[in-house]
Order: C-alpha cells, then sequence, then structure tokens
C-alpha cells in the first residue's frame, strides 16, 4: 500500500517570506514523488517530480523540494513566496512498480499575504 | 506541451439523466487515463484506470454500471455518468500519462463540475 501525509490543512505565509509545505510519504520499495498545485475549480497542475538523482529537485515557479529518504518525506518549498502562489498543494507518491497509480495527500491550502 | 482537455468544464443536469465528460490529450497519446473525483476541500478519489481498447479498471467500492468509461482512441477516454443523483453531484478530474515517455508526470484536465438537481 502507499499514502501520502500532509500534516498541515493550511499554511499562511507573508509575501517575501519563505514558504514550505509539508509532506511524508509511506510506500514499499522507492517511491516516485510529485507536487502538484490546484487553483480553484480547476485541475492539477504539476510542479515538480522526485524520480531519481539529486534528492533536491528544482521545478515551475521556483519551487523546489527535498527527498529525505530516512525521514520518508518531500517537503515543497520557496525562498520567497508570492500572493499568486495562494492555492491548494498536493503531494501524491507512486511506487515504482505499480501501473502509474498515484495516491494524493489531502492537500494544503497555502494564503500568502500581501 | 502535454495539455489534456476536459469537457464540459461546468454541467447541471436532472436527476435521473446521464452525462458524459469528455478526456482529450491534444498533444501526446495516452494509453492510459485516469478518472477522480474530488469533494469539497478533499482530495482526489481515484475512481478508475481507463484503458486504451479495454475494459476500465474501477477502484473498490466504484460502481462500474454507474460510471461508464470509454477508451476508444489513444486520445480520447469518456465518462459517463448515468441515472445521476444529487450525490453523484461532484468535481470530475481526468489525468493522462504521456505512453511516449517513461516516468512523465501525470497530466491533468480542468476539471467538470457536476451539478445534479
Amino acid at each position: 500500500a502507499q499514502s501520502v501525509a500532509q500534516p498541515e490543512d493550511q499554511v499562511n505565509v507573508a509575501e517575501g517570506n519563505p514558504l514550505t509545505v509539508k509532506c511524508t510519504y509511506s510506500v514499499s520499495g522507492n517511491p516516485y514523488l510529485f507536487w502538484y498545485v490546484q487553483y480553484p475549480n480547476r485541475g492539477l497542475q504539476f510542479l515538480l517530480k522526485y524520480i531519481t538523482g539529486d534528492n533536491l529537485v528544482k521545478g515551475s515557479y521556483g519551487f523546489e523540494a527535498e527527498f529525505n529518504k530516512s525521514q520518508t518525506s518531500f517537503h515543497l518549498k520557496k525562498p520567497s513566496a508570492l500572493v499568486s502562489d495562494s492555492a491548494l498543494y498536493f503531494c501524491a507518491v507512486r511506487s515504482r512498480s505499480n501501473d502509474y497509480k498515484l495516491s494524493f495527500g489531502a492537500g494544503t491550502t497555502v494564503t500568502v499575504r500581501a | 506541451g502535454a495539455v489534456v482537455s476536459q469537457h464540459p468544464s461546468r454541467v447541471i443536469c436532472k436527476s435521473g439523466t446521464s452525462v458524459k465528460i469528455e478526456c482529450r490529450s491534444l498533444d501526446f497519446q495516452a494509453t492510459t487515463m485516469f478518472w477522480y473525483r474530488q469533494f469539497p476541500k478533499q482530495s482526489l478519489m481515484l475512481m478508475a484506470t481507463s484503458n486504451e481498447g479495454s475494459k476500465a479498471t474501477y477502484e473498490q467500492g466504484v460502481e462500474k454500471d454507474k460510471f461508464l468509461i470509454n477508451h476508444a482512441s489513444l486520445t480520447l477516454s469518456t465518462l459517463t455518468v448515468t441515472s445521476a443523483h444529487p450525490e453523484d453531484s461532484s468535481f470530475y478530474i481526468c489525468s493522462a500519462r504521456n505512453t511516449g515517455t517513461s516516468n512523465s508526470p501525470l497530466h491533468f484536465g480542468n476539471g467538470t463540475r457536476l451539478t445534479v438537481t
């Protein structure tokens, strides 16, 4: 079985401050990890993924995430948040052996105040 | 690139009628597409895996006779909600995997807001 936990329902930060959205996962074997963002009444937009290689992954819109195998975490980060980053963020995982079925976390609502 | 078009974006229908939702991969081929359901402020629940040229695989608890899936070509999958009831009102999202690339992320449509009155 595979699962994802996003421990925070909401994250609030001021514009210009660092943003972190937490994610931990559980999967058999080595994971494929993803972050997606969702704006109201829209589908999910891909931000970044970890497949293999460097633990620090850089993605779209200045976001990055660090894969930590020992802590089974894949936290999303952005050094300087923008008001336009306010959205719902999902972490997702799948094992390398399954047929592309993703398991999503419950989502974290990010609000960046001006 | 890698655009998934989902149509319609919103639909309101009367109880007892059927609604068809289309999911198209516009610039890539997708032998596999996925259908999700999302309740307000909740995560995505995988309903079924749509396979081109074969029957869909449904997740446990999802009624296959109620949610008919057809994947007739490498770029199109449809979800038909049959005999819709108010409890079927939800946000439905499709995603597609680019068959031509390995380890590619899933690409998502913009979703369909279904309201059954």
